[in-house]
């Protein structure tokens, strides 16, 4: 059974990077058929897709965020990681790992990992 | 951005009741649909994809319709486990949007 499990610090200071780290157990991260990526949801509200990546190193951005957002994969250690850069307190939010499929009409997400709470404060 | 609109945002409902949401897209995505149900502190959990394709070790309960820019999720009858927050999200394009989520609560 795929697993996805994000790591990375709670707290980050304004103006600082945020940095997580996904790692995939259960299956291989270089699989062609799949696109990996992150969500977040701030406290009590939606979710919001950020960024996505393959294993080859594509990627797919949400336009408002691609100037601060940075997304690698590491397929030696089955991993891929977020950077969002100059954070504010409405970056404050869990963010969420995921898997979603290669191509237009599989690109939902069917694996998630249980989420982290980042939270941006002096 | 493809925007996409749920409603309602709340609806209380008893165990056993018929249950149904809607989602609006702000311009036509065909049938690249999917619905999540989110319980709270948890990972949202895929329960519909292509509009109306069931995922695997979903209840037969859910079920889905809907193509263009109108769609709707349906319970057919209520059960305890199903009290939880539901979302829509459109993969029409690779930029994905998620609509703002109806929470089904006990009545």
């Amino acid at each position: 059974q795929l697993q996805l499990q994000e790591s990375g610090p709670g707290l980050v200071k304004p103006s600082e990077t945020l940095s997580l780290t996904c790692t995939v157990s259960g299956g291989s991260i270089s699989s062609s058929s799949y696109y990996w990526g992150w969500i977040r949801q701030p406290p009590g509200k939606g979710l919001e897709w950020i960024v996505s990546i393959s294993y080859g190193g594509s990627t797919y951005y949400k336009p408002s965020l691609k100037s601060r957002v940075t997304i690698s994969v590491d397929t030696s250690k089955n991993q891929f990681s977020l950077k969002l850069n100059s954070v504010t307190a409405a970056d404050t939010a869990v963010y969420y790992c995921a898997r979603s499929g290669r191509y237009l009409g599989l690109i939902y997400f069917d694996y998630w990992g249980q989420g982290t709470l980042v939270t941006v404060s002096p | 951005d493809i925007q996409m609109t749920q409603s309602p945002s709340t609806l209380s409902a008893s165990v056993g009741d018929r249950v149904t949401i809607t989602c609006r897209a702000s311009q036509s995505i065909s049938s690249w649909l999917a619905w999540y149900q989110q319980k709270p502190g948890k990972a949202p959990k895929l329960l519909i994809y292509k509009a109306s394709s069931l995922e695997s070790g979903v209840p037969s309960r859910f079920s889905g319709t809907g193509s263009g820019t109108e769609f709707t999720l349906t319970i057919s009858s209520l059960q305890p486990d199903d009290f939880a927050t539901y979302y829509c999200q459109q993969y029409n394009s690779y930029s994905r949007t998620f609509g703002q989520g109806t929470k089904v609560e006990i009545k």
